[in-house]
C-alpha cells in the first residue's frame, strides 16, 4: 500500500544550528500533513501542520515546506535546542477520507540529537 | 486545550491476564479515537479506529477478539488486551479527533501505555 517515508533515520546537529528533517509521501490523494515530535516514553506531540493548498507554513522556530510536485515534506527547526532532541514523525491523511475516519499514515521517524 | 489522557502509563502483569487501557479526552468531545501500537524504534501502527456508539474498525491483521475496543461516550474509549501473552508487550497509544471538525485537523495523542507481559 501507499506509505509515508523518511530519507534520514538519524540526524545530529550542533546546538544553535538549524535542523532540516525530510519526508517523502506517495499517496497523491493526501491533502493534509502533520509533523509530530515524540520524546522517549511519551506520545506524539503536535508541532505544525500544513494543507495541500499551501507550500509553506511557519510556527514558532519551526517551518514546514510542502512540495506536491515531488511529494516531499520537510520540517525546519531554527536555532535547535537540546530540548528539541526527540523522534520526529511526519503523518499524512486525506481530509476527504471515504471512511470518514481521517486516519493518519505515519512515516518511519527521524531521531534528532542535539549536541550541546 | 485538546488534552488526551491515557491510563495506566505502565502495566506489568502475568501471561494470561486481561489488561484494560483507558483513553480520555479531557477538554473536548471525540467521536473518533484511534488506537496505535508502537515497537521500539519504530513508527506508530494503527490498530483500530474507535467510533462512539458503534463497533470499532480494525486494521488488517489485528485480532478484534484479542484487542477489544469500547467507545461508550464522547470522552472515553477503552482497549482491553485479552489473555495477554509476552508477544503483546508493546507501547500502546491512543489519539482523538475533536468532534465536529473537518478532516484537516490533527489527532491529539495520549502519553501511551507501556505493557509488559511476563
Amino acid at each position: 500500500g501507499e506509505s509515508v517515508g523518511l530519507h534520514l533515520p538519524t540526524l545530529s546537529v550542533q546546538e544553535g544550528d538549524n535542523s532540516i528533517i525530510n519526508c517523502a509521501y506517495s499517496n497523491s490523494a493526501s491533502d493534509y500533513f502533520i509533523w509530530y515530535k515524540q520524546e522517549s516514553g511519551k506520545g506524539p506531540q503536535f508541532i505544525i501542520d500544513i494543507r495541500s493548498n499551501m507550500d509553506k507554513r511557519q510556527g514558532q522556530r519551526v517551518t514546514v515546506l510542502l512540495n506536491k510536485t515531488v511529494k516531499h515534506l520537510s520540517l525546519q527547526i531554527a536555532a535547535t535546542q537540546p530540548g528539541d532532541s526527540a523522534v520526529y514523525f511526519c503523518a499524512e491523511t486525506s481530509s476527504y477520507s471515504g471512511a470518514g475516519s481521517y486516519q493518519l499514515t505515519f512515516g518511519k521517524g527521524t531521531k534528532l540529537s542535539v549536541i550541546p | 486545550g485538546a488534552v488526551v489522557s491515557q491510563h495506566p502509563s505502565r502495566v506489568i502483569c502475568k501471561s494470561g491476564t486481561s489488561v484494560k487501557i483507558e483513553c480520555r479526552s479531557l477538554d473536548f468531545q471525540a467521536t473518533t479515537m484511534f488506537w496505535y501500537r508502537q515497537f521500539p524504534k519504530k513508527s506508530l501502527m494503527l490498530m483500530a479506529t474507535s467510533n462512539e456508539g458503534s463497533k470499532a474498525t480494525y486494521e488488517q491483521g489485528v485480532e478484534k477478539d484479542k484487542f477489544l475496543i469500547n467507545h461508550a461516550s464522547l470522552t472515553l474509549s477503552t482497549l482491553t488486551v485479552t489473555s495477554a501473552h509476552p508477544e503483546d508487550s508493546s507501547f500502546y497509544i491512543c489519539s482523538a479527533r475533536v468532534l465536529g471538525t473537518s478532516g484537516g485537523q490533527p489527532q491529539h495523542f495520549g502519553d501511551g501505555t507501556r505493557l509488559s507481559i511476563l
